[in-house]
């Protein structure tokens, strides 16, 4: 089983849709929780993160952590077509002692068409 | 301009060739990062520099290595590049007193890399 999982789509919505991308691990001691957005040809930038279970709301986009459940999500409001990119997962955490660990999911490519 | 730059973008190369892909930030950030990005296997580490002095491998860091000239400076190498290290490479950077633990990294644009 690897660490993250996450289905790579592709995911094609209209505009206005509620999008829900999901990702699960099976790393108990991470403890960060990201999403990075990908817009084709770039870098990825951060979009949001949290650290502890339960949701945290920036505008139209929502990440959601169930660490007992080790699932974490991004919902995205009134979708755009500006929302169109690839959505990473990202964990990171210490193990054994001071040994980082980020590890980043595969992506899935988001399409909101108008 | 850019915080994060990456050179070349784009390079093509032969198999058994010595390739270095450079990476240049004006963050003032300590920690540096290089990935490479695949179709279907997402972003994985290859090594991490915390400062100058300290550099750590990733998850797949066998067939590189790299060198941390200065803070602003980070460089990945290919000894002897194979097909399979055909891929999108990016370097980030991150600071750990930014917001909560430096959750943060900054990436670069990317270096496409093709070995033949």
């Amino acid at each position: 089983q690897k660490e993250v999982e996450q289905d790579p789509g592709p995911l094609s919505v209209p505009e206005g849709a509620i999008v829900s991308l999901n990702c699960t691990y099976s790393n108990s001691a991470f403890q960060y929780f990201m999403w990075y957005r990908q817009y084709s040809r770039k870098g990825p930038e951060l979009l949001m993160y949290t650290y502890s279970s339960g949701n945290k709301e920036d505008g139209r986009f929502t990440a959601q952590v169930d660490k007992s459940s080790k699932y974490i999500s991004l919902f995205i409001r009134d979708s755009q077509p500006s929302d169109s990119a690839t959505y990473l997962c990202a964990m990171k955490g210490y193990s054994g002692g001071s040994n980082y660990k980020l590890t980043f999911g595969k992506g899935t490519l988001l399409t909101v068409n108008p | 301009d850019a915080d994060v730059t990456q050179t070349p973008r784009n390079r093509i190369t032969k198999t058994g060739k010595r390739i270095m892909l450079e990476c240049s930030q004006t963050k003032g950030h300590d920690r540096m990062y290089w990935y490479r990005q695949d179709p279907g296997l997402g972003l994985r580490l290859i090594y991490y520099s915390f400062d100058v002095k300290d550099i750590n491998k990733g998850e797949i860091s066998d067939g590189y290595s790299v060198s941390r000239q200065a803070q602003a400076k980070f460089s990945l190498s290919l000894e002897s590049a194979i097909p399979n290290q055909t891929a999108l490479y990016f370097c980030a950077t991150s600071d750990p007193t930014i917001g909560d633990g430096g959750n943060e990294q900054f990436f670069g644009p990317g270096t496409r890399l093709t070995v033949l």
